[in-house]
C-alpha cells in the first residue's frame, strides 16, 4: 500500500536542474516526506526530508505544496553521477515511537551528457 | 563508507538449508529495520525493531525469523526458503528520538539466491 506516486522515468541534461515530482494525496498531518536514491542496487541513500515547509541542503531542494498533497525534489545542477532511482517516501509513525518508511515505486532518472 | 555493515554480501542456499544474515551498526541508533528488494522493485519493509524489541512485522512468512541480540546487532534467520525469496536484503538503522532527522542509514545489502 504505497502512499506515493511517481513517474517511472525521467531524463535531463547534465548541468541542468532535475525536477522530480511526487504525489502523496493521502498523506496525514504527522507524516513526513522523505527522498532517497539508489544507485546500482546499493543501499538507498538519504537525500532530504520535510513536513510542510520547503527544505534545502547541500544535495537538493524539496518543495512541498501548501496542501501537502504533492512535492518536488530539485537537483539544481545534475551530474552524470546523479543517474539513479529516486524514491519518494512517506514516513508513517508507529505506536511505540518507531516508524516505517513506505517506499513508492521510484523514478529512474537518467542524466544525459 | 556505510555505517551499517551487512554480512555476507552474497549467499547461495538450498531450500532445506538454514542460514543467517547479519547486520551491525555502531551509531547507537535505537531502531533497526529489515527490507526485502526484488529486482527493479522498491524495497519492501519486513521488520522493525525498536529498543531491541520487535515493533513491526509486515506479515512476513515464518520462514524468516528476525533476532536482535543487542542494540548493535540485527539478524535474519532463514529456513526452508523458496526460490522466490531470492532478493537483496537491506538492513537499516535510525535514531527515533525526537529532534533527530529520522534518517534511515542503509547497509549495502545481502544478495540472497535460493536454489
Amino acid at each position: 500500500d504505497a502512499k506515493t506516486t511517481q513517474p517511472p522515468s525521467m531524463d535531463c541534461a547534465e548541468g541542468r536542474a532535475a525536477n522530480l515530482p511526487c504525489n502523496h494525496s493521502t498523506i496525514s498531518g504527522n507524516e513526513y516526506v522523505y527522498w532517497y536514491r539508489q544507485i546500482h542496487s546499493q543501499g538507498p541513500q538519504y537525500i532530504i526530508h520535510g513536513l510542510k515547509n520547503n527544505e534545502t541542503n547541500e544535495m537538493a531542494s524539496l518543495i512541498i505544496t501548501e496542501d501537502r498533497k504533492s512535492s518536488t525534489l530539485i537537483l539544481p545542477h545534475a551530474t552524470l553521477r546523479d543517474t539513479a532511482v529516486y524514491y519518494c517516501i512517506v514516513r508513517v509513525p508507529w505506536m511505540d515511537s518507531s516508524y516505517k518508511l513506505i517506499f513508492g515505486s521510484g523514478t529512474r532518472l537518467l542524466v544525459r551528457p | 563508507d556505510t555505517e551499517v555493515t551487512q554480512t555476507p554480501k552474497h549467499l547461495v542456499m538450498g531450500m532445506t538449508n538454514k542460514k543467517s544474515l547479519k547486520c551491525e551498526q555502531h551509531m547507537g541508533h535505537r531502531a533497526m529495520y529489515w527490507y526485502k528488494q526484488k529486482a527493479k522493485k522498491p524495497p519492501e519493509l519486513m521488520f522493525v525493531y525498536s529498543y531491541e524489541k520487535l515493533s513491526i512485522n509486515e506479515s512476513v512468512p515464518s520462514r524468516f525469523s528476525p533476532e536482535c541480540p543487542n542494540s548493535s546487532l540485527l539478524n535474519l534467520h532463514l529456513h526452508a526458503l523458496q526460490p522466490e525469496d531470492s532478493a537483496l536484503y537491506l538492513c537499516a538503522a535510525a535514531e527515533i528520538l525526537s529532534g533527530n532527522t529520522g534518517e534511515l542509514f542503509f547497509g549495502e545489502g545481502s544478495r540472497l539466491t535460493v536454489l
